[in-house]
């Protein structure tokens, strides 16, 4: 089915460690968005990228890098965990506002 | 600041009724404004979006709602039926290069008893 595929679905960290969270859409859009979700605080934006080669800080890009591996591809690094990284991490993939956002399943993340 | 407010945490109808889920923003700049619906362990999925130049918009079941002077808007289910039971988030766009921004709402949480 088309759409936009995240990996792993679930991941346990310890303080410290680093990991790269993947993201892959397969509609052709040229944006592509990281979000993360946490409780009683809705969906906050970290990174985004307009297009291929481009990235830009979102609201709460702190502790985070992205990559724009190609048109398809757009991942996110934490190079050292912490426990106010534990979240819900979702990417999405956009073409134009009156359609919306489309969402992966979610990357539920946790820092120990 | 939140610029995009959802006030009432929780919500429930019963099934056949009307259910009502408000927003208010505070950025005139937004230019779209979009509900999304999310059940557990899923990402949030699309359900209707309404254009800053209209003040209404229409499909099946859901009607969204948009009065710019009180920058307020509303999603309308009817009839609410039990699937229907979920997180309904509102969002609204900022137009950027090459892309637009989503900023969200925290979130109704609307239950539909049967």
């Amino acid at each position: 089915n088309a759409g936009v595929t995240q990996t792993p679905k679930f991941q346990v960290l310890k303080t410290g460690q680093s990991m790269t969270l993947q993201c892959a859409q397969d509609m052709n859009h040229n944006s592509m968005y990281w979000y993360r979700q946490d409780p009683g605080m809705g969906l906050r934006l970290i990174y985004y990228s307009a297009s291929e080669g481009t990235t830009d800080k979102g609201e709460v890009p702190n502790g985070y890098n992205v990559s724009r591996l190609n048109k398809r591809e757009f991942s996110l690094r934490l190079e050292s965990a912490a426990p106010s990284q534990t979240s819900v991490y979702f990417c999405a993939s956009s073409e134009a506002p009156v359609w919306g956002y489309t969402f992966g399943s979610g990357t539920r993340l946790t820092v120990v | 600041d939140q610029q995009v407010k959802q006030n009432s945490p929780s919500l429930s109808v019963q099934e056949g009724r009307i259910s009502i889920l408000n927003c208010d923003y505070t950025n005139s700049m937004f230019d779209y404004f979009l509900w999304y619906k999310k059940y557990p362990a899923e990402g949030p999925t699309f359900l209707i979006s309404i254009s800053s130049i209209k003040d209404k918009n229409e499909d099946g079941r859901f009607t969204v709602f948009l009065n710019k002077s009180a920058k307020h808007l509303s999603l309308h289910i009817v009839p609410s039926q039990p699937g229907d039971s979920a997180v309904y988030f509102c969002a609204a766009s900022t137009p950027g290069a090459g892309s637009y921004q989503l900023t969200f709402g925290k979130g109704t949480k609307l239950s539909v008893i049967p």
